[in-house]
């Protein structure tokens, strides 16, 4: 079946460790994009990517760091410079630029303690 | 750019009664609209869209959305909720050919029995 698969559903790490989160499609789809959800908040957006080897930032970069080294790939690094990366995490993914509709993956729920 | 208001942050409704989900966007561009709905735990899923044409869409499980121009409204409506419709609801609004998908910050949808 042709989705999003991100892993794992559930991390938990020590405040000050780096952590990645895995993104893969297999749609076929072009761009890529991560989003982190907060309760009350919407979804807003970390990072985006529209072709291999190219990504650009969203509205909430810092502390985070992508590559798209592959079109089916596009994990993210929350690094320890993110000041409050307890969050829900998800990835998404859609044809290409001026997208028409986005497909999400099932989120990471990420806990740092 | 664009921006989504969703006036509710909860809705509790009553089984097999109506229900409306208010969603106001801002754009100084032409618009893509998107209803997504989420479970506990979740990715989002698309519930409809708006792309153009009829202004009038609909779901596969009766849910139905009307985009008004001139209000800039984009509300989603069921004529008799059920249970399993006990959900967050999103909605969402790209300007066309642009590279973001912008959220609302969601509605959660309660059906109480």
């Amino acid at each position: 079946d042709g989705g999003i698969t991100q892993s794992p559903k559930y991390l938990f790490r020590k405040e000050g460790q780096n952590v990645t989160l895995s993104c893969e499609q297999n749609l076929n789809h072009d761009a890529m994009y991560w989003y982190r959800q907060d309760p009350g908040q919407g979804l807003r957006l970390i990072y985006y990517s529209q072709i291999v080897n190219d990504f650009q930032k969203g509205d909430i970069a810092e502390g985070y760091s992508v590559s798209r080294e592959k079109k089916e790939s596009f994990p993210l690094t929350v690094t320890s410079a993110q000041k409050n990366p307890t969050a829900f995490y998800l990835c998404a993914s859609s044809m290409g630029q001026g997208y028409t509709e986005a497909f999400f993956g099932q989120g990471t729920r990420l806990t740092v303690v | 750019a664009q921006s989504v208001t969703q006036l509710d942050s909860q809705v509790p409704v009553f089984e097999e009664a109506p229900v409306e989900l208010r969603c106001n966007y801002s754009s100084s561009v032409s618009v893509y609209l998107f209803w997504y709905v989420q479970y506990p735990n979740q990715g989002l899923q698309l519930l409809l869209k708006y792309l153009s044409g009829s202004t009038l869409v609909e779901s596969i499980n009766g849910f139905e959305a009307e985009f008004n121009k001139s209000q800039t409204s984009f509300h989603l409506r069921k004529p008799s909720v059920h249970i399993s419709d006990t959900a967050e609801y999103f909605c969402a609004v790209t300007g066309t050919g642009a590279n973001n998908l912008f959220f609302g910050t969601g509605t959660r949808l309660t059906v109480i029995p």
